[in-house]
């Protein structure tokens, strides 16, 4: 049981290059999210899938988009990657809105 | 809007000191309210989920509390240890039925030895 995994843990694009997050989970979770954590702004909700086949806009979702490709799966793609999206992405899911949430490792990611 | 506030950004304490993190948010209408710990470079795990029924819930020498109406919440750490270090964040849900998380900037706890 590998709980949440994201792929690629770290990662550096140049301005304007686009590049695909994955997060993959193994507890028949239901809705997963795409946060990212910059320093003294905390976690920001980019994205939501309530449950598969749904995806919903969080507090940032510009320059973003998602794809839940199955009950396991959520990606988050950047199309034309700017500096402002140098950030930690974390990947999370839980069985619903009122359980707990249970985080992967994080993606780091740098754009010169 | 719901914002989520930690206060001290930062705290150092002796080893066996008992102590008090603090989340305040401005909409008292949430769902449920969870507190995270947080090691440097990696993800975030669930210590405690409180839903807004309930007052205070408890995992060993944690304990958090929740009052709605002041929109408070306070996680209690007993005997600290030096691997109790972490960042700790407090997140909300609304209880307006969307999925959306809130989140606290946390506060950087350091127990020394």
């Amino acid at each position: 049981n590998a709980g949440v995994t994201q792929t690629p843990k770290f990662q550096v694009l140049k301005t304007g290059q686009s590049m695909t997050l994955q997060c993959a989970q193994d507890m028949n979770h239901n809705s997963m999210y795409w946060y990212r954590q910059d320093p003294g702004m905390g976690l920001r909700l980019i994205y939501y899938s309530a449950s598969e086949g749904t995806t919903d806009k969080g507090e940032v979702p510009n320059g973003y988009n998602v794809s839940r490709l199955n009950k396991r799966e959520f990606s988050l793609r950047l199309e034309s990657a700017a500096p402002s999206q140098t950030s930690v992405y974390f990947c999370a899911s839980n069985r619903g809105g009122q359980e707990t949430q249970y985080f992967g490792p994080g993606t780091r990611l740098l754009v010169l | 809007k719901q914002e989520v506030t930690q206060i001290p950004a930062a705290l150092s304490v002796p080893e066996g000191e008992n102590l008090v993190l603090n989340c305040s948010f401005t909409d008292s209408a949430i769902y449920n309210l969870q507190w995270f710990r947080q090691d440097p470079g990696k993800g975030l795990t669930s210590l405690l989920l409180i839903q807004s029924s309930q007052r205070e819930q408890t995992s060993g020498r944690l304990n958090a509390s929740l009052d709605k109406s002041s929109g408070r919440s306070t996680l209690y750490i007993a005997a600290s240890q030096p691997g109790d270090s972490a960042t700790y964040l407090c997140a909300v849900r609304h209880s307006s039925g969307t999925y959306k998380y809130i989140f606290g900037t946390g506060t950087r706890l350091k127990v020394l030895a």
